[in-house]
């Protein structure tokens, strides 16, 4: 079964620096996004992205966060000044349309990375 | 009122039983419901969209209700591997809001 996968599985990083982390989408999907999950609250979105550019993006994803699709594979979330409150599970997604009808994308999600901020 | 609401339990279940949880959102153009479960320290897996139509898998079964603008989740004959939290998400505009999950242990 495909499944989304993402890189690293943990990453450490001191407060002020650059991260970057890695998905790899469920191959035939065209939808990808972005989540996050502090520990012990809910999950939060971040962003979405289809067809090379960001559809819609929430209060949390401001200007330290981008998104890119470098290859017809990869998916990567680069937050550029990492503060202590960045510390949370990361999770990536890809989504396909469930119907012609439907408005709404069934999403697939991966195990995430967990980034720790010191 | 909170945009997706739902009650965080825990629900403490006998293994066998039927179990219901309900979600509240409170965008009425909300179009695409789902329900989603989560392990601890685990991805959200997703367990079944919500059609408005209601639909079952299973022992599943889900139900949308656009007047009162909530959705539920039934669950039949319960196993221990139900033992998990429940999200509900809706997508009003493609920005997709998680509840904060429902837990329900199921006790042998």
């Amino acid at each position: 079964e495909p499944e989304v996968t993402q890189t690293p599985s943990h990453q450490v990083t001191q407060m002020g620096q650059e991260v970057i982390l890695r998905c790899v989408p469920i191959s035939n999907h065209l939808y990808f996004y972005w989540y996050r999950q502090i520990l012990g609250q809910k999950v939060e979105f971040l962003v979405s992205f289809y067809n090379n550019e960001i559809s819609e993006k929430s209060e949390i994803f401001d200007d330290q966060f981008s998104v890119e699709r470098p290859d017809g594979s990869n998916f990567t979330l680069k937050i550029r000044s990492t503060k202590l409150e960045d510390s949370a599970m990361y999770f990536c997604a890809s989504g396909d349309q469930i119907d012609w009808t439907s408005l709404g994308y069934e999403q697939y999600f991966g195990p995430g990375t967990r980034l720790t901020v010191t | 009122r909170k945009e997706v609401e739902q009650d965080p339990g825990p629900f403490n279940v006998p293994e066998g039983a039927t179990v219901a949880f309900n979600c509240t959102y409170s965008n009425s153009a909300s179009q695409s419901f789902f329900w989603y479960r989560q392990d601890c320290r685990k991805e959200p897996k997703l367990l079944m969209s919500v059609y408005s139509s209601g639909n079952e898998d299973g022992r599943f079964t889900a139900q949308l209700n656009r007047a009162s603008q909530y959705i539920s989740l039934l669950i039949r004959d319960s196993k221990l591997s139900d033992s998990a939290t429940y999200l509900c998400v809706v997508d009003p505009d493609d920005k997709i809001i998680f509840g904060k999950g429902t837990r329900l242990h199921i006790l042998p």
